[in-house]
């Protein structure tokens, strides 16, 4: 089906341990973003990317780390999980032609 | 620097009334967009309506419309004759300036629509 996926949908890790979330878009878009979803509140960025081989930090990038060797996928990798990534993680992309963003359906990651 | 302001944690309307969701905005760039995300219980962001500041109409989709006054800087989502599904949590968002456009979220509007 076209859209935007998300891989796992679920995840429960432990302290110090590497993940990696998936993040796989159809529709060939060259931004894809990272946003994590903390209880009660809004949403927000983590890593983008404005295409292949090109990504930036955002707002929270620390303990984080993207790539993007492909248009359609950007993985977000936890290196060494700490309790306090435990989010809900959304992942999005948006043409060039468009501000709109469409999003995943997100992972909920929990950190033991 | 930008920000999104929503100031209504909660809210509650009667089942086929109209409400109004409150977004508040601050930002020095010209240009920018809006936007309005529902998130229902079930987790997903769902994508509602978009106002570009240039844009002189306000911005309508259906049953949701964006009341956009530029020089309040108030970018309000009215949804119109409200229906039980409606029930979610409302993100109001804005586009930064910079090719990546990203967004900037507000802490959202929990709506609770009564029978």
């Amino acid at each position: 089906d076209a859209g935007i996926t998300q891989s796992p949908r679920y995840k429960i890790t432990e302290t110090g341990r590497q993940v990696t979330l998936m993040c796989h878009q159809t529709w060939s878009h060259s931004y894809m973003f990272w946003y994590r979803q903390d209880l009660g509140h809004g949403l927000r960025l983590i890593y983008y990317s404005a295409a292949a081989d090109i990504t930036d930090k955002g707002e929270v990038p620390d303990g984080y780390v993207v790539s993007r060797s492909k248009t359609e996928n950007f993985p977000l990798t936890l290196e060494s999980a700490t309790r306090s990534q435990t989010s809900v993680y959304f992942c999005a992309s948006r043409g060039t032609n468009t501000d709109t963003q469409y999003f995943g359906p997100g992972t909920r990651l929990t950190v033991l | 620097a930008q920000k999104i302001t929503q100031t209504q944690p909660g809210m509650f309307v009667q089942e086929k009334e109209a409400v109004t969701l409150d977004c508040t905005y601050d930002t020095s760039d010209p240009s920018y967009g809006l936007f309005w995300y529902k998130q229902p219980s079930s987790g997903e962001m769902i994508f509602l309506i978009y106002q570009g500041s240039y844009d002189q109409q306000n911005a309508t989709e259906g049953r949701y419309s964006l009341n956009f006054q530029k020089a309040r800087k108030s970018a309000n989502l009215v949804i119109s004759a409200s229906q039980l599904g409606d029930s979610a949590m409302y993100f109001c968002a804005m586009s930064l300036s910079g090719s990546a456009r990203q967004l900037t979220f507000g802490s959202g509007t929990q709506l609770t629509v009564l029978p």
